[in-house]
């Protein structure tokens, strides 16, 4: 069973950072891209970032420069460093599997972590 | 900047069959944009539907089913049940490993 436990959420002041964590397990961890997504309170879904298997790494244009993408195979975990942090970056932050090559879609998620970016 | 419209809300009869679209602010939806669709309920992660346009996920009753439509993509609900009442994402594959996520439709049964 594929299961995606994210970690690493808190409360941050504008500026601060913070690095989410997903520990993935069920599935060959190696083989497949992961990917973030988040959803501010009360609104829809914004994909933030992909690593692929092969470690290349994409970003949403609103977090280029400032969020980083990372995994460590030997721990089945991927990471979101996030610095210079906004009020708008205020979401639930999603890990979610990428499908196998060629479908391009969002396979598992998470529960999910909440970020509060507030003074 | 590329935007994903989807319906803000919709509602349908218990049993009856209902379909939301995913279309483009600019241009059609093709397969090629391979679109997915995600159900979420308030407080829950989201679940995975539909990909590349009309495959049902592992244990997804077949009364959901996708397609395109005319130039959107379309997800249909045949046979509605209560707990069907989520909101509805679709999902565009932009190419360059990127996507960009329709506004969601709130799905009420009644």
């Amino acid at each position: 069973e594929v299961q995606l436990l994210e970690s690493g959420g808190g409360f941050v002041q504008p500026g601060g950072s913070l690095r989410l964590s997903c520990a993935a397990s069920g599935f060959t961890f190696t083989n497949y891209a992961m990917r973030w997504v988040r959803q501010a309170p009360g609104k829809g879904l914004e994909w933030v970032s992909t690593i692929g298997s092969g470690a290349t790494t994409y970003y949403a244009d609103s977090v280029k420069g400032r969020f980083s993408i990372s995994r460590d195979n030997a721990k089945d975990t991927v990471y979101l460093q996030m610095n210079s942090l906004r009020a708008e970056d205020t979401a639930v932050y999603y890990c979610a599997k990428g499908s196998s090559p060629g479908l391009y879609y969002f396979d598992y998620w998470g529960q999910g972590t909440l970020v509060t970016v507030s003074s | 900047q590329t935007v994903v419209t989807q319906e803000p809300s919709f509602s349908v009869s218990p049993g009856g069959t209902v379909t939301l679209t995913c279309g483009l602010s600019s241009g059609s939806v093709s397969t090629t944009y391979y679109p997915s669709w995600y159900q979420q309920t308030p407080g829950q992660a989201p679940r995975t539907l539909i990909y590349s346009t009309n495959t049902r996920s592992s244990g997804v009753p077949d009364r959901f089913s996708g397609s395109i439509l005319g130039n959107k993509a379309a997800l249909t609900i045949t046979g509605a049940q209560a707990d069907d009442e989520s909101d509805y994402y679709c999902v565009l594959y932009m190419g360059s490993a990127s996507w960009v996520f329709g506004g969601g439709t709130k799905l009420t049964v009644l």
